[in-house]
């Protein structure tokens, strides 16, 4: 069965320090996620690509936070410089296509666990 | 806006009793709604998606959930427990016009006892 991929599954990293996440979607997922869960809290979208273009990343805290989709495929979030609150997990989600089909099942990975020091 | 609030951060219930984890949703749309769930060290698994068909909507496991309109609930159920169901469910609300962009409550920490 087809799952999403992503590495690594856990990040320790000193504050001040930059730390970079990687999802590989299941293949053929035009649309790509990235969420961030911190402990005893739901996921909160963080940014949305359509192939390789950004549909949302409103919540994307810019100043610290990048991610790309160079090719529509894999996909980096990087954070730079990372911050003692940025400690949560990262969840990489993909689905077949955007709005228009009702409800696309997202199919989560098993998210990088980030722990700032 | 959209959003849903999950009533019961913990519930414990004994093996082959019933499981009852309560969800309210608001949208200012006609909602799709959605049951996650989260094992320890795993990503998230869909249960069940409610999409405007029928209000009764069976998943996987055995749980089902209700769309109650008039309530704006769509509460989880299972009618026996069973001690790989303890892992945190999350409610799920989206919208057709939100892009599928997917809104999560803060989750409900099942613990089944023998």
């Amino acid at each position: 069965e087809a799952e999403v991929a992503q590495s690594p599954r856990y990040k320790i990293t000193e504050k001040s320090q930059a730390v970079a996440f990687w999802c590989d979607p299941i293949s053929g997922h035009a649309t790509l996620y990235w969420y961030r869960q911190i402990l005893g809290q739901g996921p909160e979208l963080l940014v949305q690509f359509q192939d390789e273009s950004v549909v949302d990343d409103s919540q994307l805290p810019k100043d610290r936070f990048s991610a790309e989709r160079l090719k529509g495929v894999d996909s980096t979030l990087k954070i730079q410089p990372a911050e003692l609150g940025d400690s949560a997990m990262y969840l990489c989600a993909s689905s077949l296509t955007l709005a228009g089909v009702r409800n696309n099942e997202q199919f989560f990975g098993p998210g990088t666990r980030l722990t700032v020091l | 806006a959209q959003s849903v609030t999950q009533l019961d951060s913990h519930v414990s219930v004994s093996e082959g009793t019933p499981v009852l984890l309560r969800c309210n949703y608001s949208s200012s749309y006609s909602p799709s709604l959605f049951w996650y769930v989260q094992h320890p060290n795993k990503g998230l698994q869909l249960l069940l998606k409610y999409t405007s068909a029928a209000t009764l909507v069976k998943g996987i496991n055995g749980f089902e959930a209700e769309f109650k309109k008039s309530e704006t609930s769509f509460h989880l159920t299972k009618p026996s427990a069973h001690m790989s169901d303890a892992a945190e469910y999350f409610c799920v609300v989206s919208f057709t016009g939100g892009g599928n962009k997917l809104t999560f409550g803060t989750g409900t920490q099942l613990k089944v006892e023998l």
